[in-house]
């Protein structure tokens, strides 16, 4: 079956760095690859989309890598805040199927 | 203005009561959606309709029951409610049913069934 695995549930880092969330994938031919941010009781916020023939998509301090023989997405934080400090889910889609979501990683940023 | 609203954002009731969930959307997109989000974060659909019509209904029990009076609304009634169902339910909407469309979600209903 689908599967989708995010690394580690929790991730914490030194402001000013750069965080480095992992996205993998088994079993499933994605299209698209979308970065959504969730805070605490908030829905989920779109950050970025990228394609499956495109290998990077920045925008501003996020940058999002895409390798499908890997199948493996990247999503970069430079220069990172406390104000970044959110989970981070990545969801796959493709032409047959819809969009699957991953279960986040949950960044925190330290002062 | 928010622009997709769903209410109530709690709700705590009690095994075997129905209840029901609303969302809007001021987006003017085609296509709204149900996810559940469970306990360990997974956001998995549940239903999908896209200008009124039903397009997406994964396995999920017949208790519940989706309802789209026009395009900028979706309802979501639950029949008989189950300890299980306690989770957060999110509505989205996106501009079309393409699978690489980005989905606009709401701050969710956290459901709590005793």
């Amino acid at each position: 079956s689908q599967k989708i695995e995010q690394n580690s549930e929790a991730l914490n880092i030194q402001e000013g760095k750069t965080a480095t969330l992992t996205c993998n994938y088994t079993n499933y031919s994605p299209a698209y690859l979308q970065w959504y941010r969730q805070d605490p009781g908030r829905g989920p916020v779109f950050l970025l989309l990228i394609r499956e023939n495109e290998k990077e998509k920045r925008k501003e301090r996020l940058k999002v890598t895409f390798d499908t023989t890997l199948k493996q997405s990247l999503f970069h934080i430079t220069a990172s805040q406390p104000a970044d400090s959110a989970t981070y889910l990545c969801a796959l889609s493709s032409s047959a199927s819809k969009i699957i979501f991953g279960s986040g990683t949950r960044l925190s940023i330290r002062p | 203005d928010t622009a997709v609203s769903q209410t109530p954002k709690y709700l705590v009731t009690q095994m075997g009561n129905d209840k029901s969930i609303k969302c809007e959307q001021n987006l003017g997109h085609d296509t709204m959606y149900w996810y559940k989000q469970d306990s360990k974060k997974f956001l998995k659909i549940m239903f999908s309709y896209n200008n009124k019509e039903l397009i997406i209904n994964e396995t999920v029990p017949n208790r519940f029951s989706p309802k789209s009076p026009d395009k900028a609304h979706l309802n979501l009634h639950i029949n008989s409610l189950e300890l299980g169902d306690s989770a957060v339910y999110f509505c989205a909407s996106s501009q079309g049913a393409v699978y690489n469309e980005k989905l606009f979600f709401g701050s969710g209903t956290q459901l709590s069934v005793l």
